[in-house]
């Protein structure tokens, strides 16, 4: 199984500055298909997740450009620009190239400081 | 509005069973892959089980296999999620989720399992 890390674990952050989320996977996640199938979600509080980020740089719709994500093989990073109040959450990276099992990273907690 | 609806939680007791569904309105589900995701409380988010559109092919994470089972009736628009012999460590929300190709573009507000005694 692919098994994913992610640090920090608790990233508190200030309001207006950049953040930056680092994920890691035990093995390649490049598929023989060429793509590469790392996503990020968010998690808010009493929500189900979202996902913001797929094949590791393609914003969902809707996602404001200053989540950006970046990355290749088994080293990842997702990137907020400028830090807003409605960013808190856990934020998950996962695989989807080698599966099943999909895996999930452990999540980082982002709040305000 | 597109959007998918889990059902079937509650509290139960150790070595029960439990069926959730999730139904999907908006969009037509007998064409979808879908997935379900549990998170036990305060925990991350674990893959349990993903069926595809036709039921062709299921797969479930090890843990799963044997007490797990998905299905899906396409005439109702629903996919099933069917838990046997209940365990303490079952107790979490059970999401449901749309694959896109790139895992899930769409999820369910989940539904609450308690396995209690």
């Amino acid at each position: 199984d692919v098994v994913m890390t992610q640090s920090p674990l608790s990233l508190p952050v200030t309001l207006g500055q950049p953040a930056s989320i680092s994920c890691r996977s035990s093995q390649s996640l490049v598929h023989s298909n060429g793509n590469t199938y790392l996503n990020w979600f968010r998690q808010k509080p009493g929500q189900s997740p979202r996902r913001l980020i797929y094949r590791v740089s393609y914003r969902d719709s809707g996602v404001p450009d200053r989540f950006s994500g970046s990355g290749s093989g088994t080293n990842f990073t997702l990137k907020i620009s400028r830090v807003e109040a409605e960013d808190v959450g856990v934020y998950y990276c996962m695989q989807s190239t080698h599966w099943p099992p999909f895996t999930f990273g452990p999540g980082t907690k982002v709040d305000i400081k | 509005q597109v959007q998918l609806v889990e059902s079937g939680g509650g509290v139960v007791q150790p070595g029960t069973s439990l069926r959730l569904s999730c139904a999907a309105s908006g969009l037509t589900l007998s064409s979808q892959n879908i997935h379900w995701v549990r998170q036990a409380p305060g925990k991350g988010l674990e893959w349990v089980a993903f069926i595809y559109y036709d039921a062709g092919d299921k797969q479930f994470t090890d843990p799963a296999k044997g007490r797990f089972t998905i299905s899906r009736d396409n005439s109702k628009n629903t996919v099933y999620l069917q838990v046997d012999s209940l365990r303490v460590e079952d107790t979490a929300v059970y999401y449901c989720a749309r694959d896109d190709g790139s895992f899930a573009d769409l999820w369910g507000q989940g539904t609450l399992v308690i396995v209690s005694s």
